[in-house]
């Protein structure tokens, strides 16, 4: 696509659901990161893919969060058992692949995440 | 590792005057270092980049920012603020490739009448 598109854009649940918070990057982009911001807060680095692994998974804050992605391609990012602190705006980012890259990222809108 | 400071949390200044944003980088080969802006519930949008070249580098909206590899800093400035500059900027550094990018912790903008 033109852009990287995330969604769903907002999901209010229930304190103890799972959610699934989805990116779908730009097309040929081989590296993408998942990071949280919190409101008023700035960003939290999660988890960083190179294609379908992921060399850098030092961010994610607790077992209840994982990551996948397939194809080099869309990325899912998933919490379990949710907790109010969870509450936070996700964004995705990509980015050009390997030798091209210089690190300039293009970020989705981000997920807004709110539980109860 | 690579990391970055931005000095100041928040930062208001008025409206046609001086803008100054500050970013201090630590890395251990020759960085790639960056400006983002993120308006209300927004993602973040590239401002200007500092890959290889010139030291002074111009961004959107008036924005320019010079690398100084003596100081280890990559300062923003915009000569006359506007209203619409209200935002929050953040440093970032990266040595490519296969690196991950580090972002600083943001500076808020506010732009006062």
């Amino acid at each position: 696509g033109a852009g990287v598109s995330q969604s769903p854009s907002n999901k209010v649940t229930e304190k103890g659901k799972d959610v699934e918070l989805r990116c779908d990057p730009i097309s040929g982009h081989t590296a993408l990161y998942w990071y949280r911001q919190r409101l008023g807060q700035g960003l939290e680095f999660l988890i960083y893919f190179q294609g379908n692994s992921a060399p850098d998974k030092s961010g994610l804050p607790s077992d209840r969060f994982s990551a996948e992605r397939t194809g080099e391609s869309v990325s899912t990012l998933t919490i379990q058992r949710t907790q109010q602190e969870d509450s936070a705006v996700y964004l995705c980012a990509s980015s050009f692949p390997g030798a091209m890259n210089t690190g300039e990222l293009f970020f989705g809108e981000g997920s807004r995440l709110t539980v109860l | 590792a690579q990391s970055v400071t931005q000095l100041g949390s928040h930062v208001s200044v008025s409206e046609g005057a001086l803008v100054l944003l500050r970013c201090n980088y630590s890395s251990s080969v020759p960085p790639y270092l960056f400006w983002y802006v993120q308006y209300p519930n927004q993602g973040l949008q590239l401002l200007l980049k500092y890959t290889t070249g010139a030291t002074l580098v111009k961004g959107i909206n008036g924005f320019e920012a010079e690398f100084k590899k003596s100081e280890t800093s990559f300062h923003l400035t915009k000569p006359s603020a506007h209203m619409s500059d209200a935002a929050e900027y953040f440093c970032a550094v990266s040595r490519g490739g296969y690196q991950k990018v580090t972002f600083g912790t943001g500076t808020k903008l506010q732009v006062i009448p």
